[in-house]
Formats: structure tokens, sequence, C-alpha cells
């Protein structure tokens, strides 16, 4: 079975653009979450999508935001980049919502210069 | 939302048995306890998820008290490969906080 897949692995974009980041989960798999890594604040929790809707989201500005498409893959959109916005995002899927186990994808290693 | 607290590193040697503790006092009736590992530059790995006693796969055991406001994953005989970033999890039907995680460094 293919594992979680994100596109794209690297990114690089100016401050004040907007990107768009892609998650592809396993197949099967209903829930989708996304997080932010930086070596300052470690793994952070963005929000969660389950069947199309969000069910939970993190303490991020508005400028993040996401949705879930009806074959469970999942996009995350960041507006008006900010320098400190350059991090690892990762996307994890999981069977249900909640506490099941997530299976994580590479990541998108998103540069704001 | 219950938070976790671990050692910040740790270091051990290859064979031995590695015990890492996670803290959560302040953990629900509903709620599982996750342990991930993440290499560099690499999402986090499922390893181990519990609730109550004892739980052990081919990877790891966890155990969690009766008190279960504190859990300790077991690593059986650790190698090289196993150096990595540890994250103990409180999972409710809610937002999934990673703590800081343990920085865990074998040594030969």
């Amino acid at each position: 079975k293919a594992g979680v897949t994100q596109t794209p692995r690297y990114l690089i974009k100016t401050r004040g653009q907007q990107v768009t980041l892609s998650c592809s989960p396993i197949s099967g798999h209903r829930s989708v979450s996304w997080y932010q890594q930086t070596p300052g604040q470690g793994l952070q929790f963005l929000f969660e999508y389950f069947s199309e809707t969000q069910r939970n989201k993190g303490n991020f500005p508005g400028r993040f935001s996401g949705r879930q498409f009806s074959n469970s893959r999942s996009e995350m959109n960041v507006s008006t980049l900010e320098l400190g916005d350059s991090a690892l995002y990762l996307c994890a899927s999981s069977v249900g919502a909640g506490a099941y186990e997530q299976y994580f994808g590479p990541g998108t290693r998103l540069t704001v210069t | 939302l219950a938070k976790t607290t671990q050692p910040i590193s740790m270091d051990s040697y290859e064979g031995q048995e590695v015990n890492i503790t996670c803290s959560h006092n302040n953990i629900a009736t509903n709620d599982y306890i996750t342990w991930y590992q993440q290499f560099p530059s690499q999402g986090p790995r499922f390893i181990i998820q519990g609730y109550k006693t004892k739980v052990t796969n081919e990877v790891a055991s966890l155990f969690i008290p009766a008190d279960r406001k504190s859990s300790t994953l077991s690593l059986p005989r650790v190698s090289l490969s196993d150096t990595a970033v540890y994250y103990c999890l409180v999972d409710r039907d809610d937002k999934i906080i990673f703590g800081k995680g343990t920085r865990l460094h074998i040594l030969p």
C-alpha cells in the first residue's frame, strides 16, 4: 500500500506570496492532519480534516487554511508568507479521526526569503 | 488538553535496553498514550499506543501504571539506528499535541 505523499518536497517563496501544499493520504484513510515543524517550536498542529470537514484547528493565524476533497486528498494554503513561515510542513493520515495511529508523509520544506 | 513531560535527551549504548518515561498528570479517562519516533528530515513514525497496563509489539513495549499519570516506552537491545527523537502524546478526540520529545543518542 502506498504511503502518504506530499508535493512539492521543496519550495522557495518570497515574503508576501502565497503557497499551496498538497497531501495524498493512504488509500482508505479519511483523516488528514497538518503540522508545522521548526527547530524552535517543534511539531505544531495546524488542523485536521475528516470527511471534507475541518474537525480541529491549532493556534495559527487565519493566513493558514486548508481543505479536503471527496477523495480525501488535502491541500494547505498559506497566504501573505512571512519569514517565520519557513518550516517543514508535515501531513499525516489515519483511518479515523483523533486518536488513531497516524502515518506521516515526508514533508514539504518551505523556505521563505 | 493533557500535557506531557519527558526528558530532553538521553544517551545509551548499543545492545542495552532503553526506557523513556513520560509524565502526563492530567490525563483524562478517554485519553490514549501514543509514542512516535522521528529521524532527521523525516515525518514521525508510529511506534506504539496503549491505554493501560502493558502493550508490546515487535518494536517496543509500553508500560502504563494503574493511575495512568505516566508511561514508559521500553526499547529492547537498541542499535545505532535507534538514534532519533521520541515523542509521547496523549491523544483524545481533539487536537493532537506533540511535546518537545526526547532526543535519544545511541553510542557504539
